[in-house]
């Protein structure tokens, strides 16, 4: 079975600094792997997905995740992070193949300072 | 636009009292998904449909109902909600893209109050 852990549940960053946020999957083969970022009483909106081939993803508002798969990681970075982007973010994997299940980790909430 | 609905979006309701939260999609999509988000948990599937007439159990459906009858609609039904069941609903449809991926878009959440 997969599973996705978030290890980080609450970071802190000064805007304008750099941001990583955290991802370890557990699955038996190459995976998908998402980010989906939820603001306040929004629901969620995908930021960045990975299929296979470069492992360096761009996805929307300036950010991008790395597949490291030695390490089972699918970190989450930002070079400058904007007030804006405080939220809550969730990684997510998925299985190839028939099985359509979508597991995602418990969620790494953004606080950025001014 | 293409999206995914949800009604209502917040709902208070007494223990027993059975409840019907609708989803719709607009964008012919196969794949339809319920997750529920609770402080601490993540989302976790619910259930989830392949097609019409074609279900199937995710992580916790117990207390939970779902049909698919047509393809752009995917209610959820709780027939005795009880107050374990107070949380955030979101459903999801998805495409199978030429790799096979599944991309799911969500629609904006139900929080459902049972007292």
């Amino acid at each position: 079975a997969q599973s996705v852990t978030q290890p980080d549940i609450h970071i802190t960053v000064s805007e304008g600094a750099s941001l990583e946020l955290r991802c370890n999957y557990s699955y038996g083969a190459t995976p998908y792997l998402f980010w989906y970022v939820q603001s306040p009483g929004q629901g969620l909106q995908l930021l960045l997905k990975y299929f296979s081939g470069d492992t360096l993803v761009q996805g929307i508002k300036g950010f991008e995740a790395e597949f490291k798969r030695s390490q089972s990681s699918f970190n989450l970075r930002k070079p400058s992070v904007h007030w804006s982007d405080a939220a809550e973010y969730f990684c997510a994997v998925g299985a190839r193949g028939s099985n359509y299940k979508l597991t995602f980790g418990k969620g790494t909430l953004l606080t950025v300072n001014p | 636009e293409a999206q995914v609905t949800q009604n209502p979006r917040y709902l208070i309701t007494v223990t027993g009292k059975k409840l019907t939260v609708t989803c719709s999609q607009n964008m012919n999509h196969e794949y339809m998904s319920w997750y529920r988000q609770d402080p601490g948990l993540g989302l976790r599937q619910i259930y989830y449909s392949m097609n019409v007439e074609v279900t199937d159990k995710g992580d916790v459906p117990e207390g939970y109902k779902v049909s698919r009858k047509e393809k752009r609609n995917f209610p959820l039904i709780l027939e005795s909600p009880s107050p374990n069941q107070t949380s955030l609903y979101f459903c999801a449809s998805s495409f199978t893209g030429t790799s096979g991926l599944q991309t799911q878009y969500f629609g904006p959440g139900t929080r459902l109050l049972v007292l």
